[in-house]
């Protein structure tokens, strides 16, 4: 039973590149998350799909990053014009559908994104 | 604006003794608290949970302990083991999903 999926596992690109991260939940989950952590610090939420479904994205950067969720295929996270700010662990995390699940989440194993 | 706070980075224990890792946090709308536990390269992986309404929850080594009146919480290991090393968030949430508020984490390493 194959846990949440991320690749690449590590990613780096130069400053004024596009970065894509991509995330396949675990199998029969279907709300997926993307988190956050910067160098020294704790994981912060970016937001919440569910399929073909933006749920809460009240933690994404208003410019240049987006995310989806398509019926087929992985979750994509989505960095446009990369810079070296943007350079973190992002970590994907999925949970079952149905219930509340009061934040016990799957995370996978991350993508380290280097900006140069 | 730190809603979720880990003042110690760092504890170090001897094997067999009891850790106690401590979590702060500011906002009263919060009702579950969690712990996660990261090795390095890794993904969190969750560890025990609380729910506001309770004060206490016990699984196996593991428990947390909720002061909801002085806003803090904390997870105590007993007996440590050298497997525990890890690091520790506390997050927390106010939402039936996974939006979490995590702390910065305590690094805990357990000595044979």
């Amino acid at each position: 039973n194959a846990g949440v999926m991320q690749n690449p596992r590590h990613l780096v690109r130069r400053r004024g590149q596009e970065a894509r991260l991509r995330c396949s939940p675990m199998k029969g989950h279907s709300h997926v998350y993307w988190y956050r952590q910067l160098p020294e610090e704790g994981l912060k939420f970016m937001v919440y799909l569910q399929k073909e479904n933006i749920i809460d994205e009240s933690g994404m950067p208003k410019e240049r990053f987006s995310a989806e969720f398509p019926k087929e295929g992985p979750s994509i996270l989505r960095i446009q014009q990369v810079v070296r700010g943007d350079s973190a662990a992002y970590f994907c995390a999925s949970s079952p559908p149905g219930q509340a699940i009061n934040g016990e989440l799957f995370f996978g194993e991350g993508s380290r994104l280097t900006v140069l | 604006d730190q809603q979720v706070k880990q003042n110690s980075p760092s504890l170090s224990v001897q094997e067999g003794r009891i850790s106690i890792l401590n979590c702060d946090y500011t906002n009263s709308m919060f009702d579950y608290f969690l712990w996660y536990k990261k090795y390095p390269a890794e993904g969190p992986t969750f560890l025990i949970s609380i729910s506001s309404i309770k004060d206490k929850n016990e699984d196996g080594r593991f428990t947390v302990f909720l002061n909801k009146s002085a806003k803090h919480l904390s997870l105590h290991i007993v007996p440590s083991q050298p497997g525990d090393s890890a690091v520790y968030f506390c997050a927390a949430t106010r939402t039936s999903y996974g939006k979490l508020t995590f702390g910065q984490g305590t690094i805990l390493t357990v000595h044979p």
